[in-house]
């Protein structure tokens, strides 16, 4: 059980183009999704709270109109990199929590999206 | 300074080989603890949470030194398949979780 699944898993656009990402929980409900992004040698940096039925909540130095998040439903969220650029190349990974766990705080991982902006 | 520290390595032991890794945390509120796994180009999973008691799961033992603010991750006898980064992870009590930048092992026949 606690499987989250990532599409595309991998990603190349060019320049300006907007790249949809989804995450879904597969046999759990996630009330709330998170989104992170990991450059090369890098921590993973939690970009945003995605919570399902309102705005998304994200962290200091993230453009919230640049990286949309919605999440419709208990069992998907999807971010939206409007107008990439090659700086927004990275690995994209987003976690679910199953909130009827008992380890409360456990996150479930996607396997990540490779997007690379020419 | 990094909110959660850890010496990236690599750290190049051979098989059967025992290894510990560090990590330092610098906020004192955090309240939850664990050491994640994450092979290249994957996403990390829960390798084990860490508690002040100190817990064991098979080969690997997890130590937490609150008035220090310090983790620790043993591993024993070594195998290849343990070859992998390792993150340190902390939660201040919200749904944030803190990643390290990971250490890197490579076990080595």
């Amino acid at each position: 059980g606690a499987v989250v699944s990532q599409h595309p898993s991998w990603v190349i656009c060019k320049s300006g183009t907007s790249v949809k990402i989804e995450c879904r929980s597969l046999d759990f409900q996630a009330t709330t999704m998170f989104w992170y992004r990991q450059f090369p040698k890098q921590s993973l940096m939690l970009m945003a709270t995605s919570n399902e039925g309102s705005k998304a909540t994200y962290e200091q130095g993230v453009e919230k109109d640049k990286f949309l998040i919605n999440h419709a439903s208990l069992t998907l969220s999807t971010l939206t990199v409007t107008s990439a650029h090659p700086e927004d190349s990275s690995f994209y990974i987003c976690s679910a929590r199953d909130t009827s766990r008992v380890s409360y705080n456990e996150q479930f991982f996607g396997p990540g999206t490779r997007l690379t902006v020419l | 300074r990094k909110e959660v520290e850890q010496d990236p390595g690599p750290f190049n032991v051979p098989e059967g080989a025992t290894v510990a890794f560090n990590c330092t945390y610098s906020n004192s509120a955090s309240q939850s603890f664990f050491w994640y796994r994450q092979d290249c180009r994957k996403e990390p999973k829960l390798l084990m949470s860490v508690y002040s008691s100190g817990n064991e799961d098979g080969r690997f033992t997890a130590q937490l030194n609150r008035a220090s603010q310090y983790i620790s991750l043993l591993i024993r006898d070594s195998k290849l398949s343990d070859s992998a980064t390792y993150l340190c992870v902390v939660n201040r009590g919200t749904d944030k979780l803190i990643f390290g930048t990971g250490t890197r092992l490579q076990v080595f026949p």
